[in-house]
């Protein structure tokens, strides 16, 4: 059982090319998550997606699209990345209902130079 | 705007010292109430979560955090903490019926040996 996973762990881009983060969880939840973690600014929701084949905005989902591509997998994408979008990602799961906490991934930490 | 305030951003302790960190919602209604820590260099996990009952509720490593309606407030605290705690912890909140859930901007906490 491993949980929530990210792809890559790392990533350099520069500006105005384009990528995918990978997110899968193996839990069988329904709710998966996007966020960014800035210094000073703590967890921002990107995009979130209640369940497969619904996906909602958060508080800062400029720049980023999303694909919720079965249950298990959530994927984050920038279409032209910029300096701003320098950040550490975290996907997080969990299961439908809110009083249920999240489970996190390890983060994927992307520079965009 | 509805948002999560955490008031110290950090906080430096001696081990034995008693800890209690702030955290302020301004959602109205029902609310589901977590606070999350992260160890260096590890991804999120739960301490402990308040739903309904009882607004005193306890987490895991000696942690406790009070829910106070009228305050709107779920402040985090440890009587003793040891150097182990140094970490970063992290209130979020989610409305009742809703999935988006959001995080304040963190407390940083080092714990001096």
């Amino acid at each position: 059982n491993a949980g929530v996973t990210q792809t890559p762990k790392f990533q350099v881009l520069k500006t105005g090319q384009s990528m995918t983060l990978q997110c899968a969880q193996d839990m069988n939840h329904n709710s998966m998550y996007w966020y960014r973690q800035d210094p000073g600014m703590g967890l921002r929701l990107i995009y979130y997606s209640a369940s497969e084949g619904t996906t909602d905005k958060g508080e800062v989902p400029n720049g980023y699209n999303v694909s919720r591509l079965n249950k298990r997998e959530f994927s984050l994408r920038l279409e032209s990345a910029a300096p701003s979008q320098t950040s550490v990602y975290f996907c997080a799961s969990k299961e439908t209902g809110t009083t249920y906490e999240q489970y996190f991934g390890p983060g994927t930490r992307l520079t965009v130079t | 705007a509805q948002s999560v305030s955490q008031h110290n951003h950090h906080v430096i302790l001696s081990e034995a010292a008693s800890l209690e960190l702030g955290c302020n919602y301004s959602y109205g209604g029902t609310v589901n109430l977590f606070w999350y820590v992260q160890y260096p260099g590890q991804h999120l996990q739960l301490l402990l979560k308040y739903f309904s009952g009882d607004p005193l509720v306890k987490g895991i490593k000696g942690f406790e955090a009070e829910f106070i309606k009228s305050k709107f407030s779920f402040n985090l605290r440890k009587p003793s903490v040891q150097w182990s705690d140094t970490a970063e912890y992290f209130c979020a909140v989610n409305q009742y019926n809703n999935n988006d859930m959001r995080f304040g901007a963190g407390t940083r906490l080092t714990v001096k040996p």
